[in-house]
């Protein structure tokens, strides 16, 4: 089991640019959600997915799209990044019991 | 609505002095509650988890947790701090009743001291 992971660990954008962090788990779990996190903010829900083909809004989803085509991939997209979108991006999934596993992260800087 | 308040941003101790960082939490059901660690430019580890069976939980690393209903709180507790305890550590609440979600405390800076 790879667990959750995330491409890419890194990335630098320019002010207008769109792209897509990509997260994918092999752990079959229905719950699947993004956060990001800033310092002393801990971390703040993004967008969350229920199942496939099924998305919602979290706390901050401004700016953000998401998608949930199966059951293992759940990519976020920025439709046109800002530098307030410079932070770190972690894609989570769970089961039932409500445990949370990450993945490694998603460094983004907006420039 | 569910909310998590980490009572302290940091917490300094000495290398085998007692840990003890707290966690207040509000939700309109009965709630899951986790304890996660996050060392530098690290991801999230789960440390331990209440989710209705005993209130008192025991974790990795010598990590415990006491589930105090009447509190509404869920501080985390070790005997004696290790260098290698300094980290980020947060506080989870998770309500079934709010579709799953997740709300995380702001987190609480653990520095142990030689």
């Amino acid at each position: 089991n790879a667990g959750v992971t995330q491409t890419p660990k890194f990335q630098v954008l320019k002010t207008g640019q769109s792209m897509t962090l990509q997260c994918a788990q092999d752990m079959n779990h229905e719950y699947m959600s993004w956060y990001r996190q800033d310092p002393g903010m801990g971390l703040r829900l993004i967008h969350y997915s229920v199942g496939a083909g099924i998305t919602d809004q979290g706390e901050v989803p401004n700016g953000y799209n998401v998608s949930r085509s199966t059951t293992e991939d759940f990519p976020l997209r920025l439709l046109s990044a800002a530098p307030s979108q410079t932070s770190v991006y972690f894609c989570a999934s769970k089961a039932g019991g409500w445990e949370q596993y990450f993945g490694p992260g998603t460094r983004l800087t907006v420039t | 609505a569910q909310s998590v308040t980490q009572l302290d941003s940091h917490v300094s101790v000495s290398e085998g002095t007692p840990v003890l960082l707290r966690c207040n939490y509000s939700s309109s059901y009965s709630p899951s509650l986790f304890w996660y660690v996050q060392h530098p430019n690290k991801g999230l580890q789960l440390l331990l988890k209440y989710t209705s069976a005993a209130t008192l939980v025991k974790g990795i690393n010598g990590f415990e947790a006491e589930f105090k209903k009447s509190e509404t709180s869920f501080h985390l507790t070790k005997p004696s701090a290790h260098m290698s305890d300094a980290a980020e550590y947060f506080c989870v609440v998770s309500d079934r009743n709010n579709a799953g979600k997740s709300t995380f405390g702001d987190g609480t800076t653990l520095t142990v001291k030689p």
